[in-house]
């Protein structure tokens, strides 16, 4: 059992098409961030959220932190070609030092 | 872009054989990690330093070790690689600011043992 679900694991849309992809879990955690890595790359952060409830935005990005803390979400508006990566939740364990990922959500923009 | 290096960038070995890999940080970062990457599994955390000589074993740690000398470096060994070592291996640094835990990763290494 995942501690970070991720949804969809895979996702291919048409260039200009919105998009939602969630991270799930059972557990509260005090933080939470969003990665996207590129083939042959090592993911690279997005943004962290810490609020419940939070909404951050980074250009057609936009990040949720659920109210109780236990799920987020990712909407891209009108995705491009650029967006096409694999994009990766993760968070601190309650009690942890460290980081726990989802298995990601795999994004592919056709043009 | 965070100063994280790790090396080898690629390599292949054979089954039984030693293998250390090498991440390098300039930035003094207090915290650094081995995570392992592989299809259906995500970043897996093998092991990770909280200081110079201060480690501690995350969740596939199994047939590996890890050494920290110097704040800047983190070895990462794998004492007799097996086929089921065969994966991607990242690199990640932290600084670990209030609530936050956010990570800087290198660019990884893909070790194939045969």
């Amino acid at each position: 059992t995942q501690l970070l679900e991720q949804s969809p694991q895979f996702l291919s849309i048409q260039e200009g098409e919105n998009l939602t992809v969630y991270c799930n879990s059972s557990s509260v955690f005090s933080s939470l961030q969003w990665y996207r890595q590129e083939p042959g790359e090592g993911p690279v952060l997005l943004v962290t959220v810490v609020t419940g409830g939070e909404v951050k935005k980074l250009k057609r990005l936009t990040f949720q932190f659920g109210d109780a803390r236990k799920d987020s979400s990712l909407h891209i508006t009108a995705a491009q070609t650029g967006d096409t990566g694999l994009y990766l939740c993760a968070g601190p364990p309650p009690g942890a030092n460290n980081l726990f990922f989802g298995t990601g959500t795999r994004l592919t923009v056709i043009p | 872009d965070a100063g994280i290096t790790q090396s080898p960038r690629h390599k292949v070995t054979e089954t039984g054989t030693p293998v250390t890999l090498r991440c390098h940080q300039t930035e003094n970062h207090r915290y650094m990690y081995w995570y392992r990457q592989d299809p259906g599994h995500g970043l897996r955390l093998i092991h990770y330093s909280y200081g110079v000589k201060d480690t501690d074993k995350g969740e596939v740690s199994d047939g590996y070790s890890v050494s920290r000398s110097k704040t800047e470096d983190f070895l990462l060994t794998l004492e007799s690689a097996t086929s089921s070592q065969t994966s991607v291996y990242f690199c990640a640094i932290s600084e670990r600011a209030g609530l936050s835990y956010e990570q800087y990763f290198g660019p990884g290494t893909r070790l194939t043992v045969t």
